[in-house]
């Protein structure tokens, strides 16, 4: 199957910092990739679907200039949380969807955010 | 109401077991339905589709009732490897873009 990574696979950082958390597609090109969030016990809960060439679009309550979503290319996104605070720390996954595979997505492998 | 929702257990159960999940979903246009597997602190990863008809992939049987808004999802013989928690997921698409809403999940731990 596909494969997605995201780098880093967690992170530690203090309170007002910004962290940038990347989604590659390894074998595939994605117009179309998702970033989640879950919390402990929850399950997974879109932030926002990025799109190649165009802005990201935003589910309702996530903050786009917290979250800053960039897709630059068919093979990356990338999620930066600005200044963070810990009701930040969290497990964010994203995923991208092949096209020639119908509505499959592939998620990466996640990425654990603790923000002290 | 919450787009998808499971009952999330736990389920204890020996091995050899059978075991079946139960899943509800609100959206009436909702397109396609999924089972995805979770094991602690990784990422899901696709157990199966579901189709109207019903699908079965070895020991395991998806059911889909679309006039109940119903998805449930059979694990016969359980392993110890089956321990995992188990997400009901489902496709609503929504102005050109699809949509995965999970359920919160239903965690199986495997006796020995």
């Amino acid at each position: 199957g596909a494969v997605v990574s995201q780098h880093p696979s967690w992170v530690i950082c203090k309170s007002g910092t910004s962290v940038k958390i990347e989604c590659r597609s390894l074998d595939f090109q994605a117009t179309t990739m998702f970033w989640y969030r879950q919390f402990p016990k929850q399950s997974l809960m879109l932030m926002a679907t990025s799109n190649e060439g165009s802005k990201a679009t935003y589910e309702q309550g996530v903050e786009k200039d917290k979250f800053l979503i960039n897709h630059a290319s068919l093979t990356l996104s990338t999620l930066t949380v600005t200044s963070a605070h810990p009701e930040d720390s969290s497990f964010y996954i994203c995923s991208a969807r092949d096209w020639s595979l119908y509505n499959e997505q592939f998620f990466g492998p996640g990425t654990r955010l603790t923000v002290l | 109401r919450k787009e998808v929702e499971q009952d999330p257990g736990p389920f204890n159960v020996p091995e050899g077991a059978t075991v079946a999940f139960n899943c509800t979903y609100s959206n009436s246009a909702s397109q396609s339905f999924f089972w995805y597997r979770q094991d602690c602190r990784k990422e899901p990863k696709l157990l199966m589709s579901v189709y109207s008809s019903g699908n079965e992939d070895g020991r395991f049987t998806a059911q889909l009732n679309r006039a109940s808004q119903y998805i449930s999802l059979l694990i016969r013989d359980s392993k110890l490897s089956d321990s995992a928690t188990y997400l009901c997921v489902v496709n609503t698409q929504q102005t050109g873009a699809n949509n995965l809403f999970f359920g919160t999940g239903t965690r199986l731990t495997v006796i020995p």
